[in-house]
């Protein structure tokens, strides 16, 4: 079955500790997101990719980096610069960033801080 | 720039009650426009989509209606189950650019009581 993959499904973060989270998909779509959610809250954009080698900041992109090396991943880094990075990190795709289609969601990280 | 507001939760229900969540919106143009829903510590799933004025969306009993002279999309279920507790975000795009990817309202929890 075609979908998104994310992994670890929960992780954490020790003080001044970068991490990475994976997120993979087979579905061949172009467009690649990251969002971040925090309890009782809507989504916030990170970052954003339309295609392989590009990836544009969303709305709270500071602390957080990202590549897209290839069309199937588009892994999100934490980075130590994130000083309140709980919470709940879901990745998305869609056929083309100019779409009106609906985006494909992953089951999502959950990340902590040791 | 697009923007979505939804009712604000939790709405607490009884099994076989009608629901409805308001969700209104703002956009440039003419935007598709989403359901989903997120069950406890998982990703976001599409529910049902409308991509044009006057479209009626509909899944698992559940509908909504694009509704452009009053800039809704408000969904409606005539009789809840208990399995419908979660939470629900409407969303849009517009895929003549310019916008980041979805843009989401905060979601309204909804729990449906036995």
């Amino acid at each position: 079955d075609g979908g998104i993959t994310q992994s670890p499904k929960y992780l954490f973060r020790k003080e001044g500790q970068n991490v990475t989270l994976s997120c993979e998909q087979n579905l061949n779509h172009d467009a690649m997101y990251w969002y971040r959610q925090d309890p009782g809250q809507g989504l916030r954009l990170i970052y954003y990719s339309q295609i392989v080698n590009d990836f544009q900041k969303g709305d709270i992109a500071e602390g957080y980096s990202v590549s897209r090396e290839k069309k199937e991943s588009f892994p999100l880094t934490v980075t130590s610069a994130q000083k309140n990075p709980t919470a709940f990190y879901l990745c998305a795709s869609n056929i083309q960033h100019y779409s009106n289609q609906p985006q494909h969601f992953g089951d999502g990280t959950r990340l902590s801080i040791l | 720039g697009n923007s979505v507001t939804q009712m604000e939760g939790p709405v607490t229900l009884s099994e076989e009650a009608f629901l409805t969540i308001n969700c209104t919106y703002t956009a440039t143009g003419y935007p598709s426009l989403f359901w989903y829903v997120q069950y406890p510590g998982e990703g976001l799933q599409l529910l049902l989509k409308a991509t044009k004025a006057d479209d009626k969306g509909s899944n698992k009993g559940f509908e909504a209606t694009y509704r452009k002279e009053t800039t809704s999309f408000h969904l409606e279920k005539g009789s809840v189950q208990v399995s419908d507790s979660a939470v629900y975000f409407c969303a849009l795009t517009y895929s003549g650019g310019g916008a980041d990817g979805l843009t989401f309202g905060k979601g309204t929890h909804l729990i449906i009581q036995p």
